[in-house]
């Protein structure tokens, strides 16, 4: 079974606090990505990572930041949280030979 | 971003009763994803399409890719209460060694015992 994990279910923090979340994967993908899911806007992808060390950027990158230092492990990185981050976070992973993307169980982040 | 547009938007039905669902695009994909997510949980891959025509089971479930590549139809037979929750279909175009994806807005079901 493919797995993807996230480090959290539930995150509260305060505004101005770095936050790290951070998803493993145990397929040997190639491709990581982080979204966000907000009610009313669907999914956004906020970067992906198509290899050890290389990123892209999303639709929504502003804010973020994102690490990725060995192939499994995928880190996003809220350099100082907002009360608009508030929100599901979900990572996923897929491989470059299928189109199939799996996805975490998701970290709901609440920022007061 | 861009989301594919998915119908219905939501749907109440009877247990036993079978459901349909489709996702359409202006875009042509490779691969078409069908997920179900439930309340506060990641979505799971239901079922993976790869083919222009291809129809694909997973026990209850039953998709299809269109033929022009820029829709897919899911089929739930016979539901059953734990079939609540969100499907949403996902269009998947390879690109440059790595997969873009789309997501539809999503059908809301809900099943009455």
């Amino acid at each position: 079974d493919v797995k993807v994990t996230q480090s959290s279910r539930y995150l509260v923090k305060r505004t101005g606090e770095k936050v790290f979340l951070e998803c493993v994967q145990d397929m040997d993908h190639e491709n990581m990505f982080w979204y966000r899911q907000d009610p009313g806007l669907g999914l956004r992808l906020i970067y992906f990572s198509y290899d050890v060390k290389m990123k892209e950027k999303g639709d929504i990158p502003e804010g973020y930041s994102v690490s990725r230092e060995k192939k499994e492990r995928f880190s996003l990185i809220l350099e100082s949280a907002s009360t608009n981050q508030t929100s599901m976070y979900l990572c996923a992973s897929s491989s470059v030979t299928l189109g199939e993307q799996y996805f975490g169980p998701g970290t709901r982040l609440t920022v007061t | 971003g861009q989301q594919l547009n998915q119908s219905p938007q939501s749907m109440f039905i009877q247990e036993g009763e079978d459901v349909s669902m489709n996702c359409t695009s202006s875009s042509i994909f490779n691969t078409w994803l069908w997920y179900k997510q439930d309340p506060g949980e990641g979505p799971v891959l239901l079922i993976a399409l790869y083919k222009a025509g291809e129809l694909t089971s997973n026990g209850r479930l039953t998709a299809q890719f269109g033929i022009t590549r820029k829709d897919s139809f899911l089929n739930i037979s016979a539901s059953i209460p734990s079939d609540v929750g969100i499907y949403f279909c996902a269009g998947a175009a390879s690109t440059s060694g790595t997969y873009k994806y789309i997501f539809g807005t999503g059908t809301r079901l809900k099943v009455l015992a």
